[in-house]
């Protein structure tokens, strides 16, 4: 078993709809969750960390955390052309020495 | 800097030469990680250095990579007799501690013929 675990893709939505994106993960004992960004050729980009469970909102953005249910998510509003990327889901290991990267869902904003 | 500097931008190199891959870390960050990524795939963890402790080595794929950071700041990457499936793009990142967020340079585009 993988240690972060995402659907892949490609997630297309329509430019203006919700888009969401999971990730499951499986050290019970992490603390820390980040999701990133990367566009094609580019470097990962942080656009959301959260650390409790819970909702936590930035702009058009809103991760969730379940450390129950080990997972957190993602969701994008009004989604927009330029969302067009790869998101990556990021978990730290149980010691905080590491972190385990998901491969990544593929995400298409249609105009 | 502002930001994670990583250098060269691009290397192109012949199947068997040593390349030598530099990180410059966000000042004042302790964590430094250095990953590899093909083409189309996720992120492969190599290396980890946290502060003045012994790094966690354990990604390194074979005993040709190493790496080391001089003064718990800039890092150099070292592949020696490098072989055609190295090519990749290698990202260094940095974080403030261990369970921070970390912030990626632009990475090394590596291609060996």
């Amino acid at each position: 078993q993988k240690e972060v675990e995402q659907n892949s893709g490609p997630l297309s939505v329509p430019e203006g709809a919700i888009a969401s994106l999971n990730c499951t993960y499986s050290d019970r004992g992490s603390q820390s969750f980040f999701w990133y960004r990367q566009y094609s050729g580019k470097s990962p980009e942080l656009i959301m960390s959260i650390y409790s469970n819970g909702d936590k909102e930035d702009g058009r953005f809103t991760a969730q955390l379940n450390k129950a249910s080990q997972y957190v998510s993602l969701l994008i509003r009004d989604s927009q052309p330029s969302d067009s990327a790869t998101y990556l889901c990021a978990v730290n290991s149980n010691t905080g020495n590491q972190f385990y990267f998901g491969t990544g869902t593929s995400l298409t904003v249609i105009p | 800097g502002a930001g994670v500097s990583q250098s060269p931008s691009n290397k192109v190199t012949e199947k068997g030469k040593d390349v030598e891959l530099r990180c410059d870390p966000i000042s004042g960050h302790t964590a430094l990680y250095w990953y590899r990524q093909s083409l189309g795939q996720g992120l492969e963890f190599l290396i980890y250095f946290q502060g003045n402790s012994a790094p966690d080595k354990s990604g390194l794929p074979s005993d040709r990579f190493s790496a080391e950071r001089t003064g718990g700041s800039v890092s150099t990457l070292t592949i020696q007799r490098t072989q055609q499936e190295d090519s990749a793009v290698y990202l260094c990142a940095s974080s403030d501690r261990g369970n921070q967020p970390q912030h990626f340079g632009d990475g090394t585009r590596l291609s060996i013929l």
